[in-house]
């Protein structure tokens, strides 16, 4: 079975830009989730979609935003970019059955 | 909301060494206790996870025990070689969520 895909692998925009990233989780699984990693803050919950709805949300702002597509797969987008934004954004496909998350290899977002 | 903690941040080991990760967890509705091993340039990979309804689960070379009354689980890691180094998340969830709490890491490392 193919893992998370997560696309590009390698992200370099300047502060005001937007971004969109992508993920494709894993046959079969219909809920993902992203993340964000910082050295600073650790791994933070962004939000949650299931079946094209976002289901939950973290504690970020609106300029944080996602959807996902009836074949599952999910994007995320960030509007006017800030320099703090630069992080390892990180997409889970979570099991349909029991609550286990499987990574993607993330998308290393550089915000000059 | 969950608080997870996680020590040390920092645990350094000789190649054949025994290697323990400790963590605490506030909520007493967790009941889903995941194990993450990042490597560098690469997502969280599950490596091993407990449920509350268990007390310790062993695979090969490394183990997981929980104690829910004190809310402390640890992983344990035997025989440590070098490929184990990298950088260990806890984790903790409630009920079916799909939204964990994680530890802030460890940066595990094996010197040969």
């Amino acid at each position: 079975k193919a893992g998370v895909t997560q696309t590009p692998r390698y992200l370099i925009k300047t502060r005001g830009q937007q971004v969109t990233l992508s993920c494709s989780p894993i046959s079969g699984h219909r809920s993902v989730s992203w993340y964000q990693q910082t050295p600073g803050q650790g791994l933070q919950f962004l939000f949650e979609y299931f079946s094209e709805t976002q289901r939950n949300k973290g504690n970020f702002p609106g300029r944080f935003s996602g959807r996902q597509f009836s074949n599952s797969r999910s994007e995320m987008n960030v509007s006017t970019l800030e320099l703090g934004d630069s992080a390892l954004y990180l997409c889970a496909s979570n099991h349909p059955e029991v609550n286990e998350q499987f990574f993607g290899p993330g998308t290393r977002l550089t915000v000059l | 909301g969950e608080n997870v903690e996680q020590h040390p941040s920092t645990l350094s080991v000789q190649e054949g060494d025994s290697a323990v990760i400790k963590c605490t967890y506030s909520d007493s509705a967790s009941n889903y206790f995941p194990w993450y091993k990042q490597e560098l340039g690469k997502g969280p990979q599950l490596i091993i996870d407990i449920r509350s309804n268990v007390g310790e689960k062993k695979d090969q070379r490394i183990a997981v025990t929980l104690n829910k009354t004190a809310k402390h689980f640890s992983l344990h890691i035997t025989e440590t070689q070098p490929e184990d180094s990298a950088v260990y998340f806890c984790a903790a969830t409630s009920g079916g969520s799909y939204i964990p709490t994680f530890g802030r890491g460890t940066s595990l490392i094996v010197h040969p």
